[in-house]
């Protein structure tokens, strides 16, 4: 079976400093990648998107970047971090192909700048 | 850009009762996803109903889907405290990405 693995859970980090937050997905080959922000009680806002290594798409212009180095590993950073940058951050993988796919979620990195 | 729109924003009742949610959304879609968010962990998907189907069931959940209204309904039967979460529908557009509402926030009261 398929899982994904998105870590670290919580991470409390000063304005300005770096960010390197990492998902993997297991049991599944050339899944399509998607990093997503949740605000507090609203809905998810796409970021990155990646069909396959070394394809990004982004979103909405911002101060975070995605790389996908593997197959199945997808990671968020940032050079500086500020402090709109705090919220939950989710990572998803849904099937390569196919239109009428659900995605399916990491637990998220709720991510606190101070 | 939000493109689905949850109504009611929250919803309170008790066990046993059945909970409907409505999703409105404002263009074409491919298909409409409705998932479930327990309190600060990640999305669980529950149904997908594509742009040709008006009703899909999966245990407990019926979605219908009405394209002419741009509007899907998830109804919960016989509610239980463990269904207590946020939930979220999702289109997909032309473009195959998926569109996210705001959700509906279900609290179970036993």
């Amino acid at each position: 079976s398929q899982t994904i693995h998105q870590w670290p859970a919580t991470l409390v980090q000063p304005v300005g400093s770096p960010l390197s937050l990492e998902c993997t997905v297991e049991g599944t080959s050339n899944p399509n990648l998607y990093w997503y922000r949740q605000a507090a009680g609203r809905g998810l806002q796409l970021l990155f998107y990646s069909v396959g290594i070394g394809q990004i798409s982004s979103e909405v212009p911002q101060n975070l970047s995605a790389s996908r180095p593997q197959d199945r590993q997808f990671i968020l950073s940032s050079k500086k971090l500020l402090l709109s940058d705090s919220g939950f951050y989710l990572c998803a993988w849904s099937v390569g192909a196919g239109r009428n796919q659900p995605q399916h979620f990491g637990d998220g990195t709720r991510l606190s700048i101070l | 850009s939000q493109q689905g729109e949850e109504d009611p924003q929250a919803l309170s009742i008790q066990e046993g009762e059945n909970a409907t949610m409505n999703c409105s959304y404002k263009t074409s879609i491919n298909n409409l996803q409705w998932y479930r968010q327990n309190s600060g962990r990640g999305l669980v998907h529950l149904i997908l109903i594509r742009s040709n189907e008006r009703e899909k069931h999966s245990g407990r959940l019926r979605v219908t889907l009405d394209t002419s209204k741009k509007s899907s309904s998830l109804l919960i039967t016989a509610s239980r405290a463990a269904d207590t979460a946020s939930y979220f529908c999702a289109t997909m557009d032309s473009n195959y990405q998926l569109i996210w509402g705001a959700g509906t926030k279900l609290i179970i009261k036993p």
